[in-house]
């Protein structure tokens, strides 16, 4: 079954210091893609990182990073230096190729609080 | 995003009563889907479109129909609303073919008496 599992509810961090959120999926395809999406208390769906399923290199956006472990099937975010408005709600993703279309398959999501 | 707009924003229906979600994209692209969210869980596939009259179930179709007869366009209706369908709903809109890009509308939150 495909599936997205994100174990932390809710985690929280002191400002500046860096922390990672945990993505563990299940596929059994071998080409498929894994996201990052933040959603802020004002509801949007911001698109933070992708790494491809035949990326080699753990993928980097600015503060994000992404560690991939395929062997594993994690795809752990870090976020390097939080700062107050990385507060908010956390989504890993998966893309898979069915009927014709790529699908997003979410975890429940993690709740990230960062402290002053 | 700029590009995937949704209306409305907020809307609240009484059991049983029918409407139709609006979501419009000046993007230009092929495939458009309808995801809701419902608290503790992450967003699910209602339906998708893989271009102007084509559209296909998601996870959770039950409850809605979807048509497309515009690029532009891709309306999700509720026929006889439940008070199981209150939950955000997403348009999201993304190129044809393998590509990471997928824009997001605002969301429209839905509640249903």
């Amino acid at each position: 079954a495909q599936k997205i599992t994100q174990t932390q509810p809710g985690m929280f961090v002191q400002e500046k210091e860096a922390v990672t959120l945990d993505c563990t999926y299940d596929t059994s395809d071998q080409s498929y893609g894994l996201f990052w999406y933040k959603q802020p208390s004002s509801g949007e769906m911001i698109f933070l990182i992708y790494q491809g399923s035949y990326d080699e290199q753990n993928a980097t956006e600015g503060r994000y990073s992404l560690n991939f472990q395929k062997a594993r099937k994690s795809a752990n975010l870090v976020i390097s230096a939080s700062q107050l408005g990385d507060s908010a709600m956390y989504f890993c993703a998966m893309s898979i190729f069915s009927g014709g279309y790529n699908k997003l398959i979410f975890g429940a999501g993690t709740r990230l609080a960062v402290h002053p | 995003n700029a590009g995937v707009t949704q209306t409305p924003k907020f809307q609240v229906l009484k059991t049983g009563q029918s409407m139709t979600l609006q979501c419009a994209q000046d993007m230009n692209h092929e495939y458009m889907s309808w995801y809701r969210q419902d608290p503790g869980m992450g967003l699910r596939l209602i339906h998708y479109s893989v271009g102007a009259g084509i559209t296909d179930q998601g996870e959770v179709p039950n409850g809605y129909n979807v048509s497309r007869s515009t690029t532009e366009d891709f309306p999700l209706r509720l026929l006889s609303a439940a008070p199981s369908q209150t939950s955000v709903y997403f348009c999201a809109v993304r190129p044809r073919g393998w590509s990471y890009e997928q824009y997001f509308g605002p969301g429209t939150r839905l509640t249903v008496t």
